[in-house]
């Protein structure tokens, strides 16, 4: 059974906000929601991590409501190369329950 | 610190053969992981080490793959009797334990299996 689910893909423009939601219905009181980044032919790069309400960094918002069933990835005015695969993982950062789904494939438009 | 490096970067094998590949993550991580991915799937769990410790390993790696960390530093994965179906990006990561825990990944070593 998935943990998350999330949209295949997204189209968006320069300057845009962009926001992928994920859905975890079956997260746990001690899941962390945390979202990784990838580029084709990297490996994934921690963008944000969260437990609830909002957090924002450098990067991206995170915004978890109350019941924490799902959390929104906010990207502020993306550009051309905010275009990546965009990951939600709920659970403990390490380990076989560690999951990536397929992600989310962003692809900015000029 | 350069961060967590992979070698090799591409690696083309024969049907049959062993490969054995090398991560060298960031100094002072003490947690290490493998990962293999396909095009268009997410990276999934192989094994991981806290320190020398192999602590877990997924339930459908087959035997014929093994990891070490002989000294809690460098990793290495070796896939015996290689398989087409073992073509893939083999990634590794290592992090810091604690409640805000990161992987830091590198760049991954690319196999193809002919």
């Amino acid at each position: 059974l998935a943990k998350t689910t999330q949209p295949i893909s997204m189209d968006s423009y320069e300057g845009q906000e962009v926001n992928i939601t994920c859905s975890h219905n079956n997260i746990a009181t001690n899941d962390y929601i945390t979202w990784y980044q990838q580029f084709p032919s990297q490996g994934p790069r921690f963008i944000i991590q969260g437990y609830k309400t909002k957090v924002t960094n450098e990067v991206a918002s995170l915004f978890i409501p109350a019941d924490r069933k799902s959390s929104t990835l906010s990207l502020p005015r993306v550009s051309l190369s905010d275009t990546a695969v965009y990951y939600c993982l709920v659970g403990e950062n390490y380990g076989q329950n560690f999951v990536f789904g397929p992600g989310t494939r962003l692809s900015v438009l000029p | 610190d350069t961060g967590v490096s992979q070698n090799p970067r591409h690696k083309i094998t024969k049907r049959g053969q062993n490969v054995t590949f090398r991560c060298d993550p960031i100094s002072e991580h003490n947690r290490l992981y493998w990962y293999r991915q396909t095009l268009g799937q997410g990276p999934e769990f192989l094994t991981y080490f806290q320190n020398e410790a192999q602590l877990e390993k997924s339930r459908l790696l087959s035997d014929r793959f093994s990891a070490e960390r002989p000294k809690g530093s460098f990793s290495t994965l070796e896939i015996q009797r290689t398989e087409q179906g073992d073509s893939a990006m083999y990634l590794c990561a290592s992090s810091l334990p604690g409640e805000r825990e990161e992987q830091y990944f590198g760049p991954g070593t690319r196999l193809t299996v002919t």
